[in-house]
């Protein structure tokens, strides 16, 4: 709900815009990334993964950046609308691991 | 459709009467998790099932216990809530992360205050 957006980082775009949201990861040994949209009184919601054996990965109207060398992945969202506002999170996975680890969220405002 | 569906979506209770939010899956889905949410905290994962009788600690595990005795239903069970344990929590399931794949499947969320 929108008590989730409290506290969290904000990017504000107008519609139409490009927008990119980033997330630095904490564990050098993950090897699978992925994001998710939270819109306000939802669950999350998959956008798009990643492997660590790649770099970018695109989807429809987002594209997903790794850079391993300094831990961070990005989300890019092209032709932002109304429709993308919403909380974004990045999830990383630990080698060996089976289970997600979840960043704190971005949240993503998109002006008409 | 498939989905996953908790309930209650909404509960106010009082501190030590037990609780059960049910989860229920109709994915065919071997993994399931439950997670709760937090201002600022992001989700945190209090409980995870690979499959059928066979559960595991997340993060956050004290205070809460879960059963997996079919697979398409993982109820979360607070035998004595304390009011540490407000949040909204989220059921999520998926195909057996073993099989490469970790996409997550989202309930929509209970949101539970204890007082």
């Amino acid at each position: 709900g929108e008590s989730v957006g409290l506290h969290l980082p904000t990017l504000s775009v107008q519609e139409g815009d490009n927008s990119i949201i980033n997330c630095a990861y904490s564990n050098s040994a993950s090897d699978y990334f992925i994001w998710y949209k939270q819109e306000s009184g939802k669950g999350p919601q998959f956008i798009i993964d990643i492997r660590s054996n790649m770099d970018k990965r695109q989807g429809q109207r987002v594209t997903v950046l790794l850079n391993k060398t300094v831990k961070h992945l990005s989300l890019q969202i092209a032709a932002t609308q109304p429709g993308d506002s919403a909380v974004y999170f990045c999830a990383e996975k630990y080698r060996g691991y089976s289970t997600l680890t979840f960043g704190k969220g971005t949240m993503l405002l998109v002006s008409p | 459709e498939a989905q996953v569906t908790q309930n209650p979506r909404y509960l106010i209770t009082v501190t030590g009467k037990k609780l059960t939010v049910t989860c229920s899956q109709n994915m065919n889905h071997e993994y399931m998790s439950w997670y709760r949410q937090d201002p600022g905290l992001g989700l945190r994962q209090i409980y995870y099932s690979m499959n059928v009788e066979v559960t595991d600690k997340g993060d956050v595990p004290e205070g809460y216990k879960v059963s997996r005795k079919e697979k398409r239903n993982f109820p979360l069970i607070l035998e004595s809530p304390s009011p540490n344990q407000t949040s909204l929590y989220f059921c999520a399931s998926s195909h057996n992360p073993a099989g490469g794949t970790y996409e997550q499947y989202f309930g929509p969320g209970t949101r539970l205050t204890v007082t």
